[in-house]
């Protein structure tokens, strides 16, 4: 499964844009990139996926660069309610769809 | 809708002794997912079902760990005889399948292996 590089930390304050990035500089051409969060104590929650154009819905956007190495998360405003672990997947549209799940990033919302 | 289902919630058992845990998919989910999550790691498959038959199995660890879905619904995991380094929560998740790329994850079984 191809690798991805997340921060393990990040800070942002409350009703503010939050920018979480991901590297994955070997994705392959049918590797979708995947987005899920962790809220304290509870299971992983799917935020969003895209495979080559930006994409958008009522919880997050997901920013593709256009050699697809990296990919950024946005949340728009940011409550304390996001706080989270996110996590960036590569999920191969021709395996067996299991996700390969990292340690990702853990996102603190200061009020 | 009616989200993953999932029981017991916590459980403590000494080691070597035998856990089942159980799980119910959304309803008409074909694809059906354990998942082992050791504190401050992200989740780790351990075995993944399409309907009643078995896709992914490669990470269960077979000398102690079993999971059957039988009818294609419910889905147990046992761990038998339980170790230490078992202590994890353990997840379930389900999915449509292949077309959809959600899946659906329930609240897990925090297990403490003492």
């Amino acid at each position: 499964d191809a690798k991805t590089t997340q921060p393990n930390s990040m800070e942002s304050n409350e009703e503010e844009p939050v920018h979480l990035p991901c590297n994955h500089s070997t994705i392959s051409g049918t590797d979708y990139i995947h987005w899920y969060r962790q809220l304290p104590s509870q299971g992983p929650e799917y935020v969003i996926h895209g495979l080559t154009s930006n994409v958008n819905n009522r919880m997050a956007s997901l920013a593709i660069a256009e050699d697809r190495k990296s990919s950024t998360l946005i949340l728009h405003r940011a409550t304390l309610r996001d706080a989270a672990v996110y996590y960036c997947i590569l999920r191969d549209d021709f395996g067996n769809e299991k996700l390969t799940f990292g340690t990702g990033t853990r996102l603190t919302i200061i009020p | 809708e009616a989200g993953v289902a999932q029981s017991p919630r916590y459980k403590i058992i000494e080691k070597r002794q035998s856990v089942a845990f159980w799980c119910n998919p959304i309803s008409g989910h074909a694809t059906l997912y354990w998942y082992q999550q050791i504190l401050g790691q992200g989740p780790k498959l351990l075995i993944q079902f399409q309907n009643n038959g078995v896709v992914d199995d490669s990470q269960l660890p077979k000398d102690r760990f079993s999971a059957e879905r039988l009818k294609g619904v419910d889905s147990t995991l046992k761990i038998q005889p339980a170790k230490l380094e078992d202590s994890a929560v353990y997840l379930c998740a389900s999915s449509l399948g292949r077309s959809n790329h959600e899946q659906y994850f329930g609240p897990g079984t925090r297990l403490t292996v003492t």
